[in-house]
């Protein structure tokens, strides 16, 4: 079964500095990757995806991930962070393009000023 | 155009009483996804809906959780008996073959609190 794992709980990072969420998934092949954000009280907002070619993916928001297959990984980043992206992130898998996604726990982005 | 919308956004019941949650898809959505996110357990799988086939239910916690969805569109998710580990915020998602790549459009959900 594929899994997700997102192993920073919180990140707290300054207005205007750039940012790294990381994403690792233990998957037997190529999944499709997604990245979502929840502002508080606010459902699930797709940031970006990636299924196949261009292992640089950009997103809504400034937003970009790298997918590095050795790596198993699917890092979302931001060259400069405002402090409206406060939120929580959620990096998810999928075995296919038409299957349910398996989250992981997301890492909380903090801004400061 | 809108997006999915759930009803209620909140419902506060008590232990034992049944609940329904409403789902409304994107129109021409054909896969609806319903999720739980609790703080213990993250973003989890309930059930999975694609057009006539048999739903994937292999997320259902117990078999006091079942949903349906009627006439290809509208879901409710029914918890029997609900418990004080049901409380979470309930998410429903659709998305459509037609766009692809399986970009599930989420609502706001609906958070349950079992007293």
């Amino acid at each position: 079964a594929q899994s997700v794992t997102q192993p920073d709980i919180h990140i707290t990072v300054s207005e205007g500095a750039s940012l790294e969420l990381r994403c690792n998934y233990s998957y037997g092949a190529t999944p499709y990757l997604f990245w979502y954000v929840q502002s508080p009280g606010q459902g699930l907002q797709l940031l970006l995806k990636y299924f196949s070619g261009d292992t640089l993916v950009q997103g809504i928001k400034g937003f970009e991930a790298e997918f590095k297959r050795s790596q198993s990984s699917f890092n979302l980043r931001k060259p400069s962070v405002h402090w409206s992206d406060a939120a929580e992130y959620f990096c998810a898998v999928a075995p296919s393009g038409y299957s349910t996604l398996t989250f992981g726990k997301g890492t909380m982005l903090l801004v400061s000023p | 155009g809108a997006g999915v919308s759930q009803s209620p956004s909140n419902k506060v019941t008590e232990k034992g009483k049944d609940v329904e949650l409403r789902c409304d898809p994107i129109s021409g959505h054909t896969a609806l996804y319903w999720y739980r996110q609790s703080l213990g357990q993250g973003l989890e799988f309930l059930i999975y809906f694609q057009g006539n086939s048999a739903p994937d239910k292999s997320g259902l916690p117990s078999d006091r959780f079942s949903a349906e969805r009627t006439g290809g569109s509208v879901s409710t998710l029914t918890i029997q008996r609900t418990q004080q580990e049901d409380s979470a915020v309930y998410l429903c998602a659709s998305s459509s073959r037609v766009t692809g790549g399986n970009e599930q459009f989420f609502g706001p959900g609906t958070r349950l609190t079992v007293l």
